[in-house]
């Protein structure tokens, strides 16, 4: 079965500096992989995916991902937070083929300081 | 174009009553899928449907939930006689009938406190 680890519950940036956040998935193949962003509230908003190709993955809102297959992760970057990133992100796996029967890791919360 | 859209956005029940929980999907959208948040949780995926047709039910409690999607309205996800366990925010997701179309696109949630 796939399964999603986001490590960080937490993370507490400052405005302007950069972040990474981890995610790792279990699956037997390659399979499709998300990020998505819920601000309070609100639904989930997909900020990249990747499905195959290059394995740097360029998103809305200046995120980006990048697919390490030796290392089973898809860790999501940003090189500067502005305040309005603040919210809780989560990384998302689905299996190749088929349709999506999408698998979420726990999230992580993003918090901003000034 | 209108987003997904669910309604209510929040809906309190007591014990033992129902809860219906509505979603439209996007226009053109002919697939809805159905997942459950509960607090400091991810999202638990629990039906997959298409018009009039449930294709996975794998992520549903086995009693008192139901969902459907019929050929005229939205999706429904029914929930009888509610318990408090059955408090947590309920997103509907819909995506195109394409094939290789892998995004969802996910509604505002409803939700669900049950008292």
């Amino acid at each position: 079965a796939q399964s999603v680890t986001q490590p960080d519950i937490h993370i507490t940036v400052s405005e302007g500096a950069s972040l990474e956040l981890r995610c790792n998935y279990s699956y037997g193949a390659t399979p499709y992989l998300f990020w998505y962003v819920q601000s309070p509230g609100q639904g989930l908003q997909l900020l990249l995916k990747y499905f195959s190709g290059d394995t740097l993955v360029q998103g809305i809102k200046g995120f980006e991902a990048e697919f390490k297959r030796s290392q089973s992760s898809f860790n999501l970057r940003k090189p500067s937070v502005h305040w309005s990133d603040a919210a809780e992100y989560f990384c998302a796996v689905a299996p190749l083929g088929g349709y999506q029967k999408v698998t979420f890791g726990t999230g992580t919360k993003l918090q901003v300081i000034p | 174009n209108a987003g997904v859209m669910q309604n209510p956005r929040h809906l309190v029940r007591r014990r033992g009553q129902e809860a219906r929980l509505r979603c439209s999907p996007m226009k053109g959208h002919s697939h809805v899928y159905w997942y459950r948040q509960l607090p400091e949780e991810g999202l638990k995926f629990m039906v997959y449907l298409q018009k009039e047709n449930i294709i996975d039910e794998s992520g549903m409690p086995k009693e008192r939930f139901s969902a459907e999607f019929p050929k005229e309205g939205p999706s429904i996800l029914r929930i009888q006689q509610v318990v408090r366990g059955d408090s947590a925010a309920y997103f509907c997701a819909s995506s195109p009938p394409t094939s290789g179309s892998y995004e969802q696109y996910f509604g505002p949630g409803t939700r669900l406190t049950v008292t």
